[in-house]
């Protein structure tokens, strides 16, 4: 158990629903980090939350979102999915940002269909 | 964009043998990590490494950060079936993100 916790697990969906992901950081980290990953792309960032407030921007598509809560958990939100959003979704953490190693979860898997 | 190129993409190995894995780029980075993926898991970080010709061993896996901070390698020595995974690097570019590297895809069989 790496201490990051994501939910659910697995997540099967049709074309054009939304779905929420949700990520529990390790204790004590303050960033969290959205990454997606599918064979042809490898790992892409997202988006970085630090304390509540977004601290970077990656690749996201705009009919995804994401937020930081105060009690730090994050949920991701995808919305009009299509057959290609079909990925591995990971959160990651670490205390702050910079050099610093980060901790993932063990991802959620969403098949669209 | 800073990208991560890391070689080879596959390696297929018989226990024992010793195998060299690299992750290089145009870019300077303040920093450069390696992490180790299993299937159905996350990745897991092995080591971070910070200053040009910086060397770190962690048991049989030793790492090396290029001395411009562009380039670092990973070598394991008398592989083991247990080392089987997907091996990523990753570096923290100069908007602060972490960019990973596509990873090498390592088998090892006994």
């Amino acid at each position: 158990d790496s201490g990051v916790t994501q939910t659910p697990k697995h997540l099967i969906t049709a074309t054009g629903q939304r779905v929420t992901l949700r990520c529990s950081p390790r204790s004590g980290d303050l960033s969290v980090y959205w990454y997606q990953q599918s064979l042809d792309q490898g790992l892409q960032f997202l988006i970085q939350y630090y304390n509540g407030e977004e601290r970077a921007k990656g690749n996201i598509l705009e009919r995804f979102s994401a937020q930081q809560f105060p009690d730090l958990h994050s949920e991701l939100n995808l919305s009009s999915l299509e057959l290609g959003d079909s990925a591995l979704y990971f959160c990651a953490s670490s205390v702050s940002w910079g050099n610093y190693g980060y901790t993932f979860g063990s991802g959620t898997r969403l098949t669209v269909v | 964009t800073q990208l991560l190129e890391q070689s080879p993409q596959f390696l297929s190995i018989q226990e024992g043998e010793n195998l060299t894995v690299y992750c290089n780029s145009s870019s300077v980075f303040s920093s450069l990590q390696w992490y180790r993926q299993e299937p159905g898991e996350g990745p897991v970080l092995l080591v971070t490494v910070v200053t040009g010709g910086e060397v770190k061993k962690l048991k049989r896996l030793t790492f090396q950060f290029g001395d411009a901070r562009k380039d670092s390698s990973l070598h394991i020595t008398a592989a083991q079936p247990g080392d089987t995974g997907l091996y990523l690097c990753a570096g923290y570019n100069q908007g602060g993100k972490l960019i990973f590297g596509q990873g090498t895809e390592l088998s090892v069989k006994p």
